[in-house]
């Protein structure tokens, strides 16, 4: 069964760098089935979707979030990580990591595994 | 960006009654369209993928239909387990910008 633990940075204050990270364990980050996204979900709110990164290092992003994101593949560690630079109190939320899976052959991903969830608070 | 539509924001049944949520696509996504289910303080859970085939382990009681811009999910008979917060996805744009819905709360009546 697919796991993804995720872990990093709990409370930021404005101007710094997020940093997450995703441990997958029972598949792996370099099957070529599959996108890593990150998805956050700010208290009370909905989701948001922040990118993905395929195999081949394709990284796709929010254009909302693009000019501060950065989502990296580790295959040697089987992990993924999220990078958020200059946050502000907006970026408060939860983050999820999650496994995407295409069965269209067209690179159009569902969400079919998540993480537990990492809550990030950005906070003076 | 495709905005995608939920209705009711809040939906109030009995249970062992049907339960019919809505959303709905400002374009067309074909059926590239999820469902997921989240409880308080969890994860969300894939229910529903390509607009109609339930993921590994659901019930059947869980139902999807629909393509282009108009979908429903569709619970027959509700369990005590399943009152919790219902979220569409489309997954069709190119370049890919997932949206969802901003949710139907599913509520004990």
């Amino acid at each position: 069964q697919l796991q993804l633990q995720g872990s990093g940075s709990g409370v930021l204050k404005p101007s710094q760098t997020l940093t997450l990270t995703c441990v997958v364990s029972g598949d792996s980050v370099s099957a070529s089935a599959y996108s890593w996204n990150w998805i956050r979900q700010p208290p009370g709110k909905g989701l948001e979707w922040i990118g993905y990164i395929h195999l081949r290092g394709t990284t796709y992003y929010n254009p909302s979030l693009q000019s501060r994101v950065t989502i990296i593949l580790d295959r040697s560690k089987n992990r993924l990580s999220l990078r958020l630079t200059s946050v502000t109190a907006a970026d408060t939320a939860v983050y999820y990591c999650a496994r995407g899976v295409d069965r269209t052959g067209y690179s159009r991903y569902y969400l079919d595994s998540w993480g537990q969830g990492a809550q990030v608070t950005v906070s003076s | 960006e495709i905005v995608m539509t939920q209705s009711p924001a809040t939906l109030s049944v009995s249970p062992g009654e049907r339960a019919t949520l809505s959303c709905r696509a400002s374009q067309s996504i074909t059926s590239n369209l999820a469902w997921y289910q989240q409880k308080p303080g969890q994860a969300p859970r894939l229910l529903i993928y390509g607009a109609s085939t339930r993921a590994t382990g659901i019930p059947a009681r869980f139902s999807g239909s629909g393509s282009g811009t108009e979908f429903t999910l569709t619970i027959s008979s509700l369990q005590s387990e399943d009152f919790a917060v219902y979220y569409c996805q489309q997954y069709n744009n190119w370049p890919p910008l997932f949206t969802f819905g901003r949710g139907t709360k599913l509520e004990i009546k």
